[in-house]
């Protein structure tokens, strides 16, 4: 069983268009996180929420907007995508939001915007 | 500024041979936990090791080890008896109480050669 699963596992859209990224965790953790890894491998946090609320906010577009429905599912909508976007996208998740707790991560997706 | 730094960008190491893997960080915190992620070709990210910060034995799981110098704020993980699995993208992080988030630095290319 996949602890943490996101899909798609690829996506290729055209500039402009609306896409969503869903991530669920089996693991029973309670906070969920996006990250945002760059052509040139750098990871960078983009949110992170803890029993559904949202903890972490990074200097991220208003373009990309988190929904966690419970605390199982962090799900992420990009609208008005642009080229600068594509990028892999993790899904990750952890027991708490304390450093004791270390993060499971998603297989990724790879966006890719034309 | 809180920075994890990975100064070697790609390094190579011969199959049954040990590799040591350089990271620095910076922090003012006392409460932080140090981390290394493993990313295969695959993709996935994968927990190899974890230091608890106020801990001063360094940790080890099975041929993977860390060297924790806190005065000097290094954090190197060492690769004993190297695999040709062991080929890939490794991520030093640490997690601080601060901002309750994982600072990844820009990761280091591992290669074996058989």
């Amino acid at each position: 069983d996949t602890a943490v699963s996101q899909t798609p596992k690829y996506l290729v859209t055209q500039m402009g268009n609306d896409k969503s990224i869903k991530c669920e965790q089996n693991l029973g953790h309670d906070t969920m996180y996006w990250y945002k890894q760059d052509s040139k491998k750098f990871l960078k946090i983009m949110f992170s929420y803890n029993n559904k609320e949202l903890i972490i906010n990074e200097t991220v577009p208003n373009r990309f907007s988190p929904k966690s429905p419970d605390k199982a599912h962090l799900n992420l909508h990009i609208n008005s995508l642009e080229l600068g976007d594509s990028a892999v996208y993790f899904c990750a998740s952890s027991h708490s939001d304390r450093g004791n707790s270390p993060l499971h991560f998603g297989n990724g997706t790879r966006l890719t915007v034309t | 500024a809180q920075t994890v730094t990975q100064s070697q960008p790609e390094m190579s190491v011969q199959e049954a041979e040990t590799v040591t893997l350089s990271c620095t960080y910076d922090t003012s915190e006392s409460d932080y936990y140090l981390f290394w992620y493993k990313q295969p070709p695959s993709r996935q990210m994968i927990l190899v090791i974890r230091q608890e910060a106020y801990k001063q034995q360094n940790a080890t799981e099975n041929r993977f080890s860390v060297n924790f110098q806190k005065a000097a704020k290094s954090f190197s993980l060492k690769i004993s008896d190297s695999q040709l699995g062991d080929a890939a993208m490794y991520f030093c992080a640490y997690w601080t109480g601060a901002n309750s988030k994982l600072t990844f630095g820009k990761g280091i290319t591992l290669s074996v050669r058989p």
